[in-house]
């Protein structure tokens, strides 16, 4: 079955370290996403990849990091000056176009203790 | 930019009522526009997408939603509510040729027995 994995589905941190979060699909998408979610907040947008070895700033870039060095695969790295990091992160993917529908992961529920 | 308004963060009906869940967005040029559900600590699922064809949509699960460009608006509506549609709602704008979607702050719905 095609579709966007994402592990893994809960994960602890203590503050100061970094932590990366894992996202991969069998899609053949061009475009990945990685989106914050806190609650009453909607979505925002981390950092997104148009194709590989690209990828540009979304609205909350500050305190995270990406590649993208495969088609089917964009790690999100939490770092340790992400003043606020807990909370949920989706990871989705489209074929890149405007009128394309984003697919999204189920999602990694990050806590830093 | 854009930018999604939904009014009202959480809706409550009775079961077999009509659910109207609204979404309002800023652009002078017709966008594309989408409606995600998503059930607790979950990814989000596409209910239905608006890409200038009919402006009436039909979606999985009896979801319609009505793209009123003259009101900026493209609320979902289903005629009868059903248990299962309790989860929260979320309307989301792409620009033409432009690869970024902008989304809502979400609207939980309650299904009342």
């Amino acid at each position: 079955d095609g579709g966007i994995t994402q592990s893994p589905k809960y994960l602890f941190r203590k503050e100061g370290q970094n932590v990366t979060l894992s996202c991969e699909q069998n899609l053949n998408h061009d475009a990945m996403y990685w989106y914050r979610q806190d609650p009453g907040q909607g979505l925002r947008l981390i950092y997104y990849s148009q194709i590989v070895n690209d990828f540009q700033k979304g609205d909350i870039a500050e305190g995270y990091s990406v590649s993208r060095e495969k088609k089917e695969s964009f790690p999100l790295t939490v770092t340790s000056a992400q003043k606020n990091p807990t909370a949920f992160y989706l990871c989705a993917s489209s074929i890149g176009t405007s009128y394309n529908e984003q697919f999204f992961g189920p999602g990694t529920r990050l806590t830093v203790l | 930019a854009q930018s999604v308004t939904q009014l009202g963060s959480h809706v409550s009906v009775s079961e077999g009522a009509l659910v109207l869940l609204r979404c309002n967005y800023s652009s002078s040029v017709p966008p594309y526009l989408f409606w995600y559900v998503q059930y607790p600590n979950q990814g989000l699922q596409l209910l239905l997408k608006y890409t200038s064809a009919a402006t009436l949509v039909k979606g999985i699960n009896g979801f319609e939603a009505e793209f009123k460009k003259s009101e900026t608006s493209f609320h979902l509506t289903k005629p009868s509510a059903h248990m299962s549609d309790a989860a929260e709602y979320f309307c989301a704008v792409s620009e033409y040729n432009f690869n970024k979607f902008y989304f809502g702050s979400g609207t939980k719905l309650n299904v009342k027995p």
